[in-house]
């Protein structure tokens, strides 16, 4: 079945420093799948943080950016410069099908920004 | 304002007991949709509902009965409870099915004694 594996947290950067968050799939229901990055912010509900539905294009929202690459089924989270208000866990994400709109997650991971 | 309700936020239940999880949403979605979280696990998809008719059930069990009395809304009925089901329960919506992005509620977080 489609599976998503991402960079075990926790996570631990100070403030000012670049993250990157590893996130590779396998789609094998789906030629296409449209990729997600969610993020959880603490006492808060998941919330979509980019999303990008064709191969070779970048999301890009907060200062955090993810590229998907089809050749190497790769969708890395990246930003340059983390701030505290980043802190919090993160799920890479791929739509498994289009007919039912099945959404495989990974386990997610967990960013903690020191100051 | 909230546009996805969940209630309760949490649920404490013996085992053997029967509880129903409400979800409500308030962005005029077509389809809705139940996931769970257990301890250390990936959430993971359990139904989707598209114009209240059931498009996919993953989930092994009959103990779990999805129920949508109104377009907005999707509860979700548990039967015979047992330890292993505590986790947090996801509720999202979408405009449509065909990979229209989810939004989620907060959860539930049930835990059987």
């Amino acid at each position: 079945g489609d599976s998503v594996t991402q960079t075990e947290g926790p996570v631990t950067v100070s403030e000012s420093e670049s993250l990157i968050i590893n996130c590779t799939y396998s789609a094998t229901s789906i030629a296409y799948p449209n990729l997600f990055w969610y993020v959880r912010y603490p006492g808060e509900g998941l919330q979509l943080l980019l999303k990008v539905i064709t191969a070779g294009q970048k999301g890009s929202s907060r200062g955090f950016e993810a590229t998907y690459n089809k050749e190497t089924t790769s969708f890395h989270l990246q930003k340059a410069s983390v701030q505290e208000s980043d802190s919090a866990v993160y799920y890479c994400a791929l739509g498994s099908s289009s007919n039912t709109n099945k959404v495989v997650f990974g386990t997610g991971t967990r960013l903690q920004v020191l100051p | 304002d909230p546009k996805i309700i969940q209630k309760p936020k949490y649920l404490v239940a013996v085992t053997g007991s029967e509880k129903i999880l409400i979800c409500e949403q308030y962005l005029g979605h077509n389809a809705m949709y139940w996931y769970r979280q257990s301890a250390k696990k990936p959430l993971e998809f359990m139904f989707s509902y598209s114009y209240q008719k059931l498009m996919d059930n993953q989930t092994a069990s009959s103990r779990f009965q999805p129920q949508s009395s109104k377009k907005n809304h999707l509860d979700l009925q548990i039967t015979a409870l047992k330890p292993d089901d505590s986790a947090t329960y996801f509720c999202a919506s979408s405009q449509d099915l065909n990979q229209d992005t989810q939004y989620f509620g907060p959860g539930t977080r049930l835990l059987v004694l």
